[in-house]
């Protein structure tokens, strides 16, 4: 599993109210990402790191923050959370210069 | 950005049965993934395969990287296989870790 842990693994939570999710490895790998997967839509990528306090954006950015203070501890921050934002959301990092991702188990979210 | 197109969505099959998913993609790309995302929720990295062919057991893919497709073939199918298989690309030219674009993936049931 590449030494991932997501956490929580399930939140529910109220409209408006900030949320926090982390992903955390062992391995010290530098490029570390969060996904978000949908019915209909595959996964999609919300930010990625390339390596301490460097991340950049993803496809579906809007609404979410990162930060990186660690190379073991990607955050994944929703300021103020909208039901649009119930999803799944993976963690993954890459390894070796081919860049083959591997995934976290996943953290379920609902805005109610 | 680059699309990614799955097919079939949805496939049945008896235990025992071949299976072919097809993965079409709408510019060059230097880095090919697939991924198996069991009934459970877990993504597992198959293959990485930007061109070529490569087996691993019952399984194996193809890229033809000049016909912009990827083949994930599955032998002697085994109710284990169920779950949706996602195939993932990057453009090439990429070189800041692996930014992943996702199709939406294909349904596998595979009935004892």
């Amino acid at each position: 599993d590449a030494g991932i842990t997501q956490s929580p693994r399930h939140k529910v939570t109220e409209t408006g109210t900030p949320v926090t999710l982390r992903c955390h490895q062992t391995e010290n790998h530098r490029y570390m990402y969060w996904y978000r997967q949908d019915p209909g839509h595959g996964l999609r990528l919300i930010h990625y790191s390339y390596g301490v306090k460097d991340t950049d954006k993803g496809e579906v950015s809007d609404g979410y923050s990162v930060s990186r203070s660690k190379t073991e501890d990607f955050l994944l921050t929703l300021e103020s959370a909208t039901s649009s934002q119930t999803s799944v959301y993976f963690c993954a990092i890459s390894t070796g210069p081919r860049n083959i991702q591997y995934f976290g188990a996943g953290t379920r979210l609902s805005v109610l | 950005g680059i699309q990614v197109e799955q097919s079939p969505p949805d496939l049945i099959l008896q235990e025992g049965a071949n299976s072919t998913l097809r993965c079409n993609f709408s510019d060059s790309v230097n880095n090919l993934q697939w991924f198996h995302q069991n009934p459970w929720g877990q993504l597992i990295n198959l293959f990485y395969i930007p061109s070529g062919t490569k087996q691993n057991g019952r399984l194996s893919a193809t890229t033809v990287a000049t016909e912009r497709y990827s083949l994930l073939y599955i032998s002697s199918s085994q109710t284990t296989d169920s779950g949706v298989y996602f195939c993932a690309v990057e453009l090439g030219g990429e070189t800041s870790g692996s930014r992943l674009t996702f199709g939406e993936g294909t349904q596998l049931t595979v009935n004892p």
